[in-house]
């Protein structure tokens, strides 16, 4: 059974500090997506890429977050400096142009105090 | 003006009745709908599409009106397992897994 995955599943971290995330999209998958879910805003779309390409990333704040996908089976999603307003579940998500379904993976919670 | 538009309930519902809740969209030129499902602190999973005929699977009925521009779902004979959040899905460009625009869900309860 295909699964995306996600590391860290929890992150406790300071103020300041660098955050990393870590996503393996379902194989064979050629676009992942990442998105920041919380209470007051919802699923936010933060970047997605196609082949390894970024293609948006307009939903995130550039001067401190960065996604990168250095190979097909991982992508990275990176604070730094972590600020209190990051904390959020991060998902990872990916698809292809066969299916109209993103698959999910469990996510990411991050506490930064 | 917010794209994907959900009442965010919480909808309490005895088991055994029928719930159904609507979804606004901004967007007219969207092409493709869809319903997600998320229960506590897991991630979102894919429920159903909506079709322009509307379809049904099983005690889930989705229904899709272009001309007011909004989705709705309908789930009959309740059950405890149908707690969860419940993600309007609009998808405005792109083909496949691009291009969705998701609504902050529709939070659901369903009470013995």
């Amino acid at each position: 059974d295909a699964r995306v995955t996600q590391t860290p599943r929890d992150k406790v971290t300071e103020m300041g500090q660098e955050v990393t995330m870590r996503c393996q999209p379902i194989l064979g998958h050629n676009t992942v997506f990442w998105y920041r879910q919380t209470m007051k805003q919802g699923l936010e779309l933060l970047a997605y890429f196609r082949n390894r390409a970024p293609l948006d990333d307009s939903g995130m704040p550039k001067d401190r977050f960065s996604a990168e996908m250095p190979d097909a089976t991982l992508a990275t999603l990176k604070i730094q400096p972590s600020e209190p307003r990051d904390s959020a579940v991060y998902f990872c998500a990916s698809g292809s142009f066969t299916y109209n379904e993103q698959f999910f993976g469990p996510g990411t919670r991050l506490t930064v105090l | 003006r917010k794209e994907v538009e959900q009442d965010p309930g919480p909808f309490n519902v005895p088991e055994g009745a029928t719930v159904a809740f609507n979804c606004t969209y901004s967007n007219s030129a969207s092409q493709s709908f869809f319903w997600y499902r998320q229960d506590c602190r897991k991630e979102p999973k894919l429920l159903m599409s909506v079709y322009s005929s509307g379809n049904e699977d099983g005690r889930f009925t989705a229904q899709l009106n272009r001309a007011s521009q909004y989705i709705s779902l309908l789930i009959r004979d309740s059950k405890l397992s149908d707690s969860a959040t419940y993600l309007c899905v609009v998808r405005y460009s792109g083909g496949g897994a691009d291009g969705l625009t998701f609504g902050k869900g529709t939070h659901l309860i369903i009470q013995p």
